[in-house]
């Protein structure tokens, strides 16, 4: 099945820093979507992105659908405590049915 | 009650019990979705149902049976389940094209912690 590949697995960073993460993927996808997690809690839905080369923001967060269609990213800038969590990239393949495929999650931690 | 909501959120269940998972939506969607998130894993997509229609079942065990009995409303029935079927089990909706495949965005719900024991 398909596969995305989500780099870094952790980033420790100081509050205040940017952060970047991306997503990688063999093949084709029509649609990525970055959600964040927070222990106990389900995915929250951050940025939707539905055209190659589209890059959109969310307050601090800014994402991009890659111009191949098979990578995106997702920077923070001027991370604050709360900011800490999982994130997840998550894409509609391409001639796919339902149902997202999932990276694997960055997990961001933020040093006093 | 807004957005997607699950219950319980926690169930500890033995490995001859029969329990069941509900999911309600509130956001006018017309498709809903059960994923498992196991540790280290990413998410794994188990049914999808589109108005009320089942439209995709990865290959999941029978002893998950789910159930849609109205767009608003999804259960996931589980028997005889093992240990390696501790989870987290989440649910999630979205509003889905009336012609041909594409689910939008999907919104998830705080999920269910099972543990079999």
């Amino acid at each position: 099945g398909q596969q995305l590949n989500q780099s870094p697995q952790s980033m420790f960073i100081q509050e205040g820093e940017d952060v970047s993460m991306n997503c990688t993927s063999s093949s084709i996808f029509n649609t990525w979507l970055w959600y964040k997690q927070d222990p106990g809690e389900g995915p929250v839905l951050l940025i939707a992105l539905y055209k190659a080369g589209e890059l959109t923001s969310n307050g601090r967060l800014t994402a991009q659908f890659g111009i191949t269609r098979k990578d995106s990213f997702l920077n923070i800038s001027a991370s604050i405590p709360s900011d800490v969590g999982i994130y997840f990239c998550a894409g509609q393949p391409a001639g796919g049915a339902d149902g997202l495929t999932f990276g694997k999650g960055t997990h961001l931690i933020i040093q006093p | 009650e807004t957005g997607v909501t699950q219950t319980p959120r926690h169930l500890v269940m033995g490995m001859t019990n029969k329990k069941s998972l509900k999911c309600e939506q509130h956001l006018g969607h017309n498709a809903m979705y059960w994923y498992k998130q196991s540790a280290k894993k990413p998410l794994e997509l188990m049914f999808v149902y589109s108005l009320e229609e089942r439209v995709e079942n990865n290959s999941v065990p029978s002893r998950f049976s789910p159930e849609c009995p109205n767009s608003s409303h999804l259960f996931l029935h589980l028997h005889t389940l093992q240990p390696e079927d501790s989870a987290l089990y989440l649910c999630a909706s979205s509003l889905r094209p009336r012609s041909g495949a594409g689910s939008y965005e999907q919104y998830f719900g705080p999920g269910t912690r099972l543990t079999v024991t």
